[in-house]
Parts: C-alpha cells; structure tokens; sequence
C-alpha cells in the first residue's frame, strides 16, 4: 500500500514564527503536491514538483515556499506565518505522467495566533 | 466560481436509501475523480474514470462525458458511509494536476 505521512497532525505557531510542514511517501512517485483545505474553498493547489528539485506553482502560492531534495521527500515552508495561514494542508502523491490516482497524507492542521 | 459544482452540499438520508451525488465540470477532461474524506481523517480516492461507469462494492460511479457530469451513487447506505465527498477533475497535461469540487458532506442516521 502507498503510504504518504506528514510531520505533524496538528501544529499551533505564532504569527511572524518560520514553518515547516514535511511529507514523505514510500513508492517512489514522481509527483508530490501540497494543498490547503477551507470550509466553502475545497482544496487548493499551493504548489506541486514532479521531480526533484522541481517545482511549480499553484493557485494559491503567495506566502509559501517548498523544497523537494529527495524524491521521497516534499516540504512546505511558511516564511512568516500569519493568522490567514490558518488551516488544514494536505500533501499527496502520484506516479508519472496522469492520469493517475493521488494518495493523500493525513493532513496537518495548523493554527496560527 | 468553481470549475467544478457538485450538488447537494449537504445531504442526510436514513440508513438504507440510495444516495445520488452529482459533480459537473466545464471543459473537456481526461478523467474525474470521486474522493472520500471521514471527519478528522485523511483523504482516499474512491474512483478515477474517463468514461462509462465503475462499481466498487456498494459505491456506482458513472460518467457522461458528452453532457459534463459524474454521479457518485451509493446503494443500501450505512452510517459509516458518512462523510465528506470529493469530486476532482483533471484537465490534461503532463503534470496530474487535479481541480476539486467544494464537497458534499453526506450523514447516514441509522
């Protein structure tokens, strides 16, 4: 079975503070997305690499950053988080060239006070 | 707005009953995928489909592409089949990127 992990289901940071949200998935897919989660937006696309060092943006890419050092491996960093940063991020994976399925990590939501 | 609509947002049914949800999108796609996410708990793909139909124990999915729309049926529902579920649909290209529909949060009372 694919797994794809996050680094923390929940997580509670202050305003201004730097950020890390980590995803790793064990099968060896080219893809890794991140996307964030809000009542009445459905997910949105923050950023996506589909290989590594890779990186492209997007819909929603203003105040966030990532890093794709190893294939297995897809972060999310918050420069200087604040308050409408607040929500629930799910990262996901896909083999090659679509369509193909994503599997999605377990979500981590972050607050931001 | 949203690319893709999905309808009802919200639906309650009584243990039993056959359930439709329904998900239209704009443009041509290469293929729609129905997700499923329990409160609290990740995401998981139920199906992807370009065209036709697929069943997977109790859940129908089915496509028409002519008319740009999916339905997601589930017969016989039961409480655990509540949740929130995700219509996606993927445009093409290269990169897998996927368009999501708002969800439908769905409560089976027993």
């Amino acid at each position: 079975d694919v797994k794809v992990t996050q680094s923390s289901r929940y997580l509670v940071k202050r305003t201004g503070e730097k950020v890390f949200l980590e995803c790793v998935q064990d099968m060896d897919h080219e893809n890794m997305f991140w996307y964030r989660q809000d009542p009445g937006l459905g997910l949105r696309l923050i950023y996506f690499s589909y290989d590594v060092k890779m990186k492209e943006k997007g819909d929603i890419p203003e105040g966030y950053s990532v890093s794709r050092e190893k294939k297995e491996r897809f972060s999310l960093i918050l420069e200087s988080a604040s308050t409408n940063q607040t929500s629930m991020y799910l990262c996901a994976s896909s083999s090659g060239r679509g369509p193909y399925e994503q599997y999605f990590g377990p979500g981590t939501r972050l607050t931001v006070t | 707005k949203n690319e893709v609509e999905q309808s009802p947002q919200n639906l309650t049914a009584q243990e039993g009953e056959f359930i439709t949800i329904n998900c239209s999108y704009s443009v041509g796609i290469s293929a729609l995928h129905w997700l499923q996410q329990h409160p609290g708990g990740g995401i998981v793909s139920l199906f992807m489909l370009s065209s036709g139909k697929k069943k997977h124990g109790r859940l129908i999915a089915t496509i028409n592409i002519q008319e740009k729309h999916s339905s997601l049926h589930i017969t016989a529902s039961h409480p655990r089949d509540s949740a929130v579920y995700i219509c996606a649909v993927d445009y093409g290209g290269a990169t897998n990127k996927l368009i999501f529909g708002t969800g439908t949060l769905l409560a089976v009372q027993p």
